[in-house]
């Protein structure tokens, strides 16, 4: 398809337990975002990809998370020893120029992952 | 810290009428706003936006209002219908899109 795409859609781990989100961005996308959305909250801003470049990540909240996009297209976020805290959907969005300019994001479908 | 809100959880609308979502930002130097629609188990899909030089911005049925000396921004939606009904998140484009909490609509029949 010509979306956003995440996978899984759904993962249940252990708390304690290494997991690892993928999103394929629209093709010839520029830009990458990660979102975590809580229950009853707005998806909140987790870092940014221009290309392979990772230009921010002030929004991860621990160390334990870590994204990556070797190659400037597919992007991982991969959250180490998972706690319950971490239970949310993950949103990946993406753009076909930078953050600026009110340029719009597609969002994929999400993975909700739940930590028990 | 929440700089985009969006103080009414939920809304229900008669089809036909008007539907009103509001949405207050605190950070004067956002440059362009957002609205976005979310079904359930899908992802965000893009609206209408304005940019912050604008007050009005008009597509279809849809027209986003900005008041940026009161740092308010509304969607209105006219004629209303069921297919409407969805959570609706107002955003605020900065570095990043800063996203209000939502707010559901409902439109009944």
């Amino acid at each position: 398809g010509a979306g956003v795409s995440q996978s899984p859609r759904y993962k249940v781990a252990k708390r304690g337990q290494d997991v690892a989100l993928r999103c394929d961005p629209i093709s010839g996308h520029v830009s990458l975002f990660w979102y975590q959305q809580a229950l009853g909250q707005g998806p909140e801003f987790l870092t940014y990809f221009q290309n392979e470049a990772q230009l921010d990540k002030s929004g991860l909240p621990s160390d334990r998370f870590f994204a990556e996009r070797p190659e400037g297209s597919v992007s991982t976020l991969k959250i180490q020893r998972t706690q319950q805290e971490d239970s949310a959907v993950y949103l990946c969005a993406s753009s076909s120029t930078g953050t600026s300019g009110g340029n719009e994001q597609f969002f994929g479908p999400g993975t909700r992952l739940t930590v028990l | 810290d929440q700089q985009v809100k969006q103080n009414s959880p939920s809304l229900s609308v008669q089809e036909g009428r008007i539907s009103i979502l509001n949405c207050d930002y605190t950070n004067s130097m956002f440059d362009y706003f957002l609205w976005y629609k979310k079904y359930p188990a899908e992802g965000p899909t893009f609206l209408i936006s304005i940019s912050s030089i604008k007050d009005k911005n008009e597509d279809g049925r849809f027209t986003v209002f900005l008041n940026k000396s009161a740092k308010h921004l509304s969607l209105h939606i006219v004629p209303s219908q069921p297919g409407d009904s969805a959570v609706y998140f107002c955003a605020a484009s900065g570095d990043a899109l800063n996203f209000g909490k939502g707010t559901s609509l409902l439109v009944t029949p």
